[in-house]
């Protein structure tokens, strides 16, 4: 079945420096790939997306390569913010959804930046 | 941009009474609502989707006649947990998609955590 793992939280790590949060999936065929971000008391926001093998999806300096060879989707930040704390979740979309895109999530990893 | 509102954002309640969450749609019309289950820790479950003015499609394992959605119009969605138990108490998200949005453009709500006591 399609299924989503990523790393086990808190990462807990210093203003600007480097984060990896990785994400490997199980699926059929080539499903979109998602990181969503929750800030406290907020709902999810998609932060990036990538719907073929080797699209590289970016924004607000976050970045993730979609590689079907290691079925990952890691997410990376070079410099990272106080503001950048929240949970990231990566998610997928089967190729097949029944007519619909529903989204399967992983656990979620809490990022907490320090000054 | 796009928002749902999700109330409440938080409830208590006595096990064997029930517990309405809703979500609306503020600034778009929301053809599809998605419901979501998160246990500490662990993913969101997808619950069940509804489309606006049909009977919502349950996932395998979900008990329909225990969490009742209605979506009888597209700025509003209904989950309903019937004769609550404390193994009901989660996290529940719903998640929105719009007419003539981007098929990945889902917009969440906020989340209500149900304690069951």
């Amino acid at each position: 079945g399609n299924s989503v793992t990523q790393m086990e939280g808190p990462v807990t790590l210093s203003e600007e420096a480097f984060l990896t949060i990785n994400c490997t999936y199980t699926a059929t065929g080539y499903p979109s790939l998602f990181w969503y971000v929750q800030y406290p008391g907020e709902g999810l926001q998609l932060l990036l997306k990538a719907t073929k093998a080797d699209d590289k999806g970016s924004n607000k300096g976050f970045e993730a390569t979609y590689r079907k060879e290691t079925t990952s989707f890691h997410l990376e930040k070079g410099s990272v913010q106080v503001s950048d704390s929240a949970v990231y979740f990566c998610a997928l979309s089967p190729a097949f959804s029944g007519g619909y895109n529903k989204l399967i999530f992983g656990a979620g990893t809490r990022l907490a930046v320090h000054p | 941009g796009a928002v749902v509102s999700q109330h409440p954002s938080w409830v208590i309640c006595k096990s064997g009474t029930s517990v309405k969450i809703e979500c609306r749609s503020l600034d778009f019309q929301a053809t599809t609502m998605f419901w979501y289950r998160q246990f500490p820790k662990q993913s969101l479950m997808l619950m069940a989707t509804s489309n606006e003015g049909s009977k919502a499609t349950y996932e395998q394992g979900v008990e329909k006649d225990k969490f009742l959605i209605n979506h009888a119009s597209l700025t509003l969605s209904t989950l309903t947990v019937t004769s609550a138990h404390p193994e009901d108490s989660s996290f529940y998200i719903c998640s929105a998609l719009g007419q003539g949005t981007d098929n990945y453009g889902y917009t969440f709500g906020s989340g209500t955590r149900l304690t069951v006591v």
